[in-house]
């Protein structure tokens, strides 16, 4: 069964520092999410891309957040400087134009805490 | 904004019974989506609803596309240990690109 990869499963960094998370979506699927959970609470969206052009990014702070998908394909989700209040779980999702309506696909996320 | 609200906030509950959780928005969806995360995973969909008074079952989890359309339910019969989760419901956001937005969760504990 096709999945979402992610990467690093788990990232402990040090507040001020720069982090990175890879997503590689289900092949063929062009539009990619990068959502991000705090604990406790459901997924909120930061950033949509349509291949590789950014859709929609009205939620991603835009000030230390930066995400790029610069062949169409895969994704990277930056975060420089890390802030404590960064320390959530960053999921990537993924779907093709014609299953918009029943979903998309997740990965297993990348859990980071920031010391 | 868009909102969706879910309740109960967590459940417990022993194996075998019967769980049953709800969604609600402030605004009118024409789909409705449900999703199940466990501890460390990301949200795994379940049930997809498309049309209002819609009822769709994935074995023994049963959903329901509420008429007025600002509201869905997630029914499990029968629970067992590795219905522990999170579940959420979700619904596509009226803005021009198509994304959803997911609720506040259920956490359901399933005591054997």
């Amino acid at each position: 069964e096709a999945e979402v990869a992610q990467s690093p499963r788990y990232k402990i960094t040090e507040k001020s520092q720069a982090v990175a998370f890879w997503c590689d979506p289900i092949s063929g699927h062009a539009t990619l999410y990068w959502y991000r959970q705090i604990l406790g609470q459901g997924p909120e969206l930061l950033v949509q891309f349509q291949d590789e052009s950014v859709v929609d990014d009205s939620q991603l702070p835009k000030d230390r957040f930066s995400a790029e998908r610069l062949k169409g394909v895969d994704s990277t989700l930056k975060i420089q400087p890390a802030e404590l209040g960064d320390s959530a779980m960053y999921l990537c999702a993924s779907s093709d134009r014609a299953s918009t309506l029943g979903g998309y696909t997740f990965g297993s996320g990348t859990r980071l805490t920031v010391v | 904004g868009q909102q969706l609200n879910q309740s109960p906030q967590s459940m417990f509950i022993q194996e075998g019974e019967d769980v049953s959780m709800n969604c609600t928005s402030s605004s009118i969806f024409n789909t409705w989506l449900w999703y199940k995360q466990e501890p460390g995973e990301g949200p795994v969909l379940l049930i997809a609803l498309y049309k209002a008074g819609e009822l769709t079952s994935n074995g023994r989890l049963t959903a329901q596309f509420g008429i007025t359309r600002k509201d869905s339910f997630l029914n499990i019969s029968a629970s067992i240990p590795s219905d522990v989760g999170i579940y959420f419901c979700a619904g596509p956001t009226t803005s021009g690109t198509y994304k959803y937005i997911f609720g506040t969760g259920t956490r359901l504990k399933v005591l054997a």
